[in-house]
């Protein structure tokens, strides 16, 4: 039973405009969220994290929003630039226990010139 | 430059003939773990540590043994591969439990 889904696989955003990746969750024990980006053969690499007491964090282009009420939370790139081409995975933590991070499977982003 | 190291980065090998994959990180890192990478699946754990000698099972821990004997290397082995072991391993590592992780470049594994 997956508990945290990506749902878009690939995603596909022009240079210049928004691109919108989402996320849900089901375990209502996570309270920190993070996002990892990946370059083809390489590792993944943090990107931006959210805590639950926020519903917002922001990183130059980068945003994620939080909307716990919804189990829901999204990472916003603007705008979006041919380098941004990745693989994204969200991943979420419980508060308690041992802090295991649950991942996505991945949106793969394109970013067409 | 502080980085997560993996060892070798591409391996072919056959069912049953044991192998290990190495992981060291230069940072000082408590917290240590692999996971595999398969296509539709995105990132599971399969073992980390939390310090030397404390090592814990994630979520697919079957067929896969770690040891944890110094603070900077975290070897994944693999005692008997089988086909459905085929996949692509990342290593990594954190200042603790919560933090942000950083890993390796990955090792691709082909069981034959």
């Amino acid at each position: 039973d997956q508990q945290v889904k990506q749902n878009s696989p690939s995603l596909s955003v022009q240079e210049g405009r928004i691109s919108i990746l989402n996320c849900d969750y089901t375990n209502s024990m996570f309270d920190y969220f993070l996002w990892y980006k990946k370059y083809p053969a390489e590792g993944p690499t943090f990107l931006i994290s959210i805590s639950s007491i926020k519903d917002k964090n922001e990183d130059g282009r980068f945003t994620v929003f939080l909307n716990k009420s919804a189990k829901h939370l999204s990472l916003h790139i603007v705008p979006s630039q041919p380098g941004d081409s990745a693989v994204y995975f969200c991943a979420a933590r419980p508060s308690g226990g041992s802090y295991i991070p649950t991942f996505g499977r991945g949106t793969s982003l394109i970013v067409h010139p | 430059e502080a980085q997560v190291t993996q060892n070798p980065r591409y391996l072919i090998t056959v069912t049953g003939k044991k192998l290990t994959v190495t992981c060291s990180q230069n940072m000082n890192h408590e917290y240590m773990s692999w996971y595999r990478q398969d296509p539709g699946l995105g990132l599971r754990q399969i073992y980390y540590s939390m310090n030397v000698e404390v090592t814990d099972k994630g979520d697919v821990p079957e067929g896969y043994k770690v040891s944890r004997k110094e603070k900077r290397n975290f070897p994944l082995i693999l005692e008997s591969p089988s086909p459905n072991q085929t996949s692509l391993y990342f290593c990594a590592s954190s200042w603790d439990l919560g933090e942000t992780q950083y890993f390796g470049p990955g090792t691709r594994l082909l069981v034959l």
